[in-house]
């Protein structure tokens, strides 16, 4: 059992430069989350989507896109990089967004902004 | 802006009983209160939750104040495996809401 898997797991961009984080889930779970962490911070909420189609903006969406391709999938991506982007980001997914449920986390994609 | 408050830092001894607090003052009658920790290098896991009766897993147990505006996390035996940043959040049982996690405790085990 996988659980929440996340590609890449490093990756380094010029400014400018688009790209794609890929997440996927094996847990038939109908939420998933992005999470960003900065040196020595908490994690902030990017982006959600509570089932397949819908998505939601976080804390902090600025500069990202997302796309819940299907129940196990959910994409972030950057448009053009900013050094500003430079984070480690972790996806998450658990099976509805209420209080009683578990996250389940990957194990992050480092990423460097150049 | 996070709905719990939690020291930025705390040391304790290996094998010995740690407790780190969180202060949710604004808490709803609906929230419930979850505890995950992140080992270094890694994401986050989920390590316990309650509503407010005190709770105990195979990692830890949680103590709940009885007006419900506090909780303790429990690591009842201390390891250096144990040394994480511990997050205290809070879920709503019936509403769909964003899932803020503030900056955690950074616990400490001293050999």
């Amino acid at each position: 059992n996988a659980g929440v898997t996340q590609t890449p797991k490093f990756q380094v961009l010029k400014t400018g430069q688009s790209m794609t984080l890929q997440c996927a889930q094996d847990m038939n779970h109908n939420s998933m989350y992005w999470y960003r962490q900065d040196p020595g911070m908490g994690l902030r909420l990017i982006y959600y989507s509570a089932s397949e189609g819908t998505t939601d903006k976080g804390e902090v969406p600025n500069g990202y896109n997302v796309s819940r391709l299907n129940k196990r999938e959910f994409s972030l991506r950057l448009e053009s990089a900013a050094p500003s982007q430079t984070s480690v980001y972790f996806c998450a997914s658990d099976s509805s967004r209420r209080g009683l449920e578990k996250l389940f986390f990957g194990s992050g994609t480092q990423l460097s902004v150049l | 802006d996070a709905k719990t408050t939690q020291p930025n830092s705390m040391e304790s001894n290996e094998e010995e009983p740690v407790h780190l607090p969180c202060n949710h003052s604004t808490i709803s009658g609906t929230d419930y209160i979850h505890w995950y920790r992140q080992l270094p290098s890694q994401g986050p896991e989920y390590v316990i939750h309650g509503l407010t009766s005190n709770v105990n897993n195979r990692m830890a147990s949680l103590a709940i104040a009885e007006d419900r505006k506090s909780s303790t996390l429990i690591l009842h035996r201390a390891t250096l495996r144990d040394a994480a940043v511990y997050y205290c959040i809070l879920r709503d049982v019936w509403r769909d809401d964003k899932i803020i996690f503030g900056k955690g405790t950074r616990l400490h085990i001293l050999p």
